[in-house]
């Protein structure tokens, strides 16, 4: 199967600070790529589709300016919690899809955010 | 409000027997439904898919079923074997379009 890399597994950071979660498809090229968020005991929230080379699309409740999409490149998706508060800590996970018209997601493994 | 239910939060089997997974949906408009499997630490892995044009799709010890006039899936697994210990996840959605995802079934598979 395809491998998508997440990184940081796990960060700890203080309020106010920004931090940077990278999502990398490592074996194939990804138009398409997803962040979801998990709350404990709860689904996988879709947050944002990022589309390499053109803006994120948001879900509906999901502030913009808050959390930061960028898919710079064919590999590479970065999602920025700007301004973090202890409401961002969470489990943040991305996912990416060979192609468009592709049903299948592979996951990165995820982050754990923790904000003091 | 919860589009992909997954009402049971965890299932013990024993080896060897049959393991049930169900998952149900409310958007009658859903043309494809995925499992993933999720071992501690790692993302979820893709496990096995249907069509809404099947109702029944295998994959060696696995098989999904899908019941579109109840809205239900079910993942069978025959027989358990102690490595498919894992959080189970549903999805369910569109060809092309978001996909939305159950909150998971912990299966332990007892040696």
């Amino acid at each position: 199967g395809a491998v998508v890399s997440q990184h940081p597994s796990r960060v700890i950071c203080k309020s106010g600070t920004s931090v940077k979660i990278e999502c990398r498809s490592l074996d194939f090229q990804a138009t398409t790529m997803f962040w979801y968020r998990q709350f404990p005991k709860k689904s996988l929230m879709l947050m944002a589709t990022s589309n390499e080379g053109s803006k994120a699309t948001y879900e509906q409740g999901v502030e913009k300016d808050k959390f930061l999409i960028n898919h710079a490149s064919l590999t590479l998706s970065t999602l920025t919690v700007t301004s973090a508060h202890p409401e961002d800590s969470s489990f943040y996970i991305c996912s990416a899809r060979r192609s468009p018209g592709q049903n299948i997601q592979y996951f990165g493994a995820g982050t754990r955010l923790s904000v003091l | 409000d919860q589009q992909v239910k997954q009402n049971s939060p965890s299932l013990s089997v024993q080896e060897g027997r049959i393991s049930i997974l169900n998952c149900d949906y409310t958007n009658s408009m859903f043309d494809y439904f995925l499992w993933y499997k999720k071992y501690p630490a790692e993302g979820p892995t893709f496990l096995i898919s249907i069509s809404s044009i099947k109702d029944k799709n295998e994959d060696g010890r696995f098989t999904v079923f899908l019941n579109k006039s109840a809205k239900h899936l079910s993942l069978h697994i025959v027989p358990s074997q102690p490595g498919d210990s894992a959080v189970y996840f549903c999805a369910a959605g569109n060809t092309g379009n978001q996909f939305y995802f159950g909150t998971g079934t912990s299966l332990t598979v007892i040696p």
